[in-house]
This record gives C-alpha cells, structure tokens and sequence, in this order.
C-alpha cells in the first residue's frame, strides 16, 4: 500500500507526558500537512510542509505543539505537557506540487488524554 | 479567512434515492477550489469530488455531481442512486488557488445515513 500512513492509530496518555505522532507520506508527494479533528467536527489546519520547510503554522498550534520534516520526507508531531483539551483525532495529508492539489488523508492518530 | 458552513448536520436516504448536501462558505478570494470529502466509520477520509472556481461546468464523478453557484457561494452535493456504502460524515472543504500550497478549511460536516 503506497498510502499515506500513521503511527501510532491509538495513543492513551495522562495529562503532562509527551507524546510524538510521525506520518509518511505518499514517496512522489513533496507538500505535507498537518490538522486536527475533534468529535463529530471537521478537520482544522495545524501545519504545513513544502520538503522539509515549514512554510505555515495555525494559531491552534501553540508553544506545546512541533513539527518537524527533517529530511522532506516523514514528518513527527510532538505534544508536550499533554492537556485534556488535546483528545482529538490528528490528521496527516499529503501532496504534489501541481495540478490540483489533491490532498490525500492517512487514518489518522486517535489521541485520549486522561 | 474563509469560512466553510454545512447547515444540515445529519440526513438519511433510502438505497437507490437521490439525496443532497448543503454546503456554503464566506471568501474573498476569487480564484479556489471546493472539495467534498468523505470519511467513513473508523475509516479514513478521501476525496469524492471537486470544482474549481473558475470553471463553469459543474463537475461530475459517476454517481455524485455538484452545483457550484460562484455568486451565490454555495456548493451542494448530490449523490444519486444511493448505495449503504455511502453511509458517512461528508465534509465540504475550500482551499484558495495558490502556487505554494495551502491548506483546507473544512465546514462541520454531514452525517449522511443510507436506510436499505
């Protein structure tokens, strides 16, 4: 299967630990982003990669949230000092340069903070 | 900043009917894209179809169509000939026609239930 992936698809933390998420994308597709879906709401933006550059970041993604693409290939999404408010689903697209900037969606990191 | 409204958050239709989805959105852009997307239970999200602003046609994709309305800004999904696999959360999503990429900006999404 040469979709995007996620790892992992659950992650169960408490309050105050760490956790990282890290998404492959499609191997031909240079532009990676990042969004967060809560319960029964649609998906909103969090970050955006061209290669390994960060080209944009949402006001949602505060100083507890980074992103990294170090290589323009995987990227990593680290929550530190974890909160309850962070219990959401995280989403990770991936596309090409051209066309119609099609973006395809990996299955997502359910995260649940107790 | 773009704004993207689904005023109808659940729907049901029996297999086999026609059944449509509301969606309108706030831009002052004039050149974009509007996607409808769907996420099945426990399954990931992928892409039905899409319209860009500066085509008049609406587009089609086999079963499902769309009336793109520019002035308006609506743009509503019909699904035809209803199948139980189309039971999903549909979200409608824009995104401004920019070179450099950008992101989607996605309204809250229609829980559509297919009735056999």
């Amino acid at each position: 299967d040469t979709g995007v992936s996620q790892d992992p698809r659950h992650k169960i933390t408490k309050r105050g630990q760490n956790v990282t998420f890290r998404c492959d994308p499609i191997s031909e597709h240079n532009r990676l982003y990042w969004y967060r879906q809560t319960l029964g709401q649609g998906p909103e933006f969090l970050t955006y990669f061209q290669n390994e550059a960060q080209l944009e970041k949402s006001r949602l993604l505060s100083d507890r949230f980074s992103a990294e693409r170090p290589k323009g290939s995987f990227s990593t999404l680290e929550i530190q000092r974890t909160e309850q408010g962070d219990s959401a689903m995280y989403l990770c697209a991936s596309s090409w340069t051209s066309g119609s900037q099609e973006q395809y969606f990996g299955p997502g990191t359910r995260l649940t903070v107790t | 900043a773009q704004t993207v409204t689904q005023s109808q958050p659940e729907m049901s239709v029996q297999e086999a009917e026609t059944v449509t989805l509301s969606c309108t959105y706030d831009t002052s852009e004039s050149n974009y894209y509007l996607f409808w997307y769907k996420q099945p239970p426990s399954r990931q999200m992928i892409l039905v179809i899409r319209q860009e602003a500066y085509k008049q046609q609406n587009a089609t994709e086999n079963r499902f169509s769309v009336n793109f309305q520019k002035a308006a800004k609506s743009f509503s999904l019909k699904i035809s000939d209803s199948q139980l696999g189309d039971t999903a959360m549909y979200f409608c999503a824009f995104m401004k026609h920019d070179i450099g990429g950008n992101m989607l900006t996605f309204g809250g999404g229609t829980r559509l239930m297919v009735k056999p």
